[in-house]
């Protein structure tokens, strides 16, 4: 079975750009959940995804924003990007039958480099 | 905000030596789970222990929770270079699978 893919896997934009990013999920797999890497913040949550349904929301500005496709692929926009916006995003899919003991499966993540 | 604190923030050994990480979290939990990332890529799954459990294994990895003290400990026994990455726990926050709370992380090097 696939693994999750992400595309690109590296990016550069400049200020005030804004950018897309994509996420394939497993095959099978409903949930997608977002997250921002940074060394100063580390891992944070950005935002989750199920059935096309935005499901959780972390502390990120509406410059983030989400969606999901009726075959569970989502992208992420960032819009107005600003310097600290460098960051390499993780999209991570879930089966989610319902139980909490779900495993989260991460792609190799988008590296977004903004000058 | 971070769930998890994790000790030590760095950590160096030689291979065939044992390395312990450990993690505080600060609200009930339903489970932990423990991922690893090799250098600035995506995370991998490494070991789910749920709240009703005390320690549980995998291979060479041996995870323990101690609900009382919210912590948790990662024990991996004879470790390789091939070990070296940075260790993270996990706990999904308000009972929903798909939004986990990770914590800092502890970085490994494993020294030939």
């Amino acid at each position: 079975k696939a693994g999750v893919t992400q595309t690109p896997r590296y990016l550069i934009k400049t200020r005030g750009q804004q950018v897309t990013l994509s996420c394939s999920p497993i095959s099978g797999h409903r949930s997608v959940s977002w997250y921002q890497q940074t060394p100063g913040q580390g891992l944070q949550f950005l935002f989750e995804y199920f059935s096309e349904t935005q499901r959780n929301k972390g502390n990120f500005p509406g410059r983030f924003s989400g969606r999901q496709f009726s075959n569970s692929r989502s992208e992420m926009n960032v819009s107005t990007l600003e310097l600290g916006d460098s960051a390499l995003y993780l999209c991570a899919s879930n089966l989610l039958t319902g139980g909490l003991t779900d495993t989260q499966y991460f792609g190799p993540g988008t590296r977004l480099t903004v000058l | 905000s971070q769930q998890g604190e994790e000790d030590p923030q760095a950590l160096s050994i030689q291979e065939g030596e044992n390395a312990t990480m450990n993690c505080s979290y600060k609200t009930s939990i339903n489970n932990l789970q423990w991922y690893r990332q090799n250098s600035g890529r995506g995370l991998v799954h490494l070991i789910l222990i749920r709240s009703n459990e005390r320690e549980k294994h995998s291979g060479r990895l041996r995870v323990t929770l101690d609900t009382s003290k919210k912590s948790s400990s990662l024990l991996i026994t004879a470790s390789r270079a091939a070990d070296t990455a940075s260790y993270f726990c996990a706990t999904p926050q308000n009972n929903q699978g798909g939004k986990l709370i990770f914590g800092q992380g502890t970085e490994l090097s494993v020294k030939p």
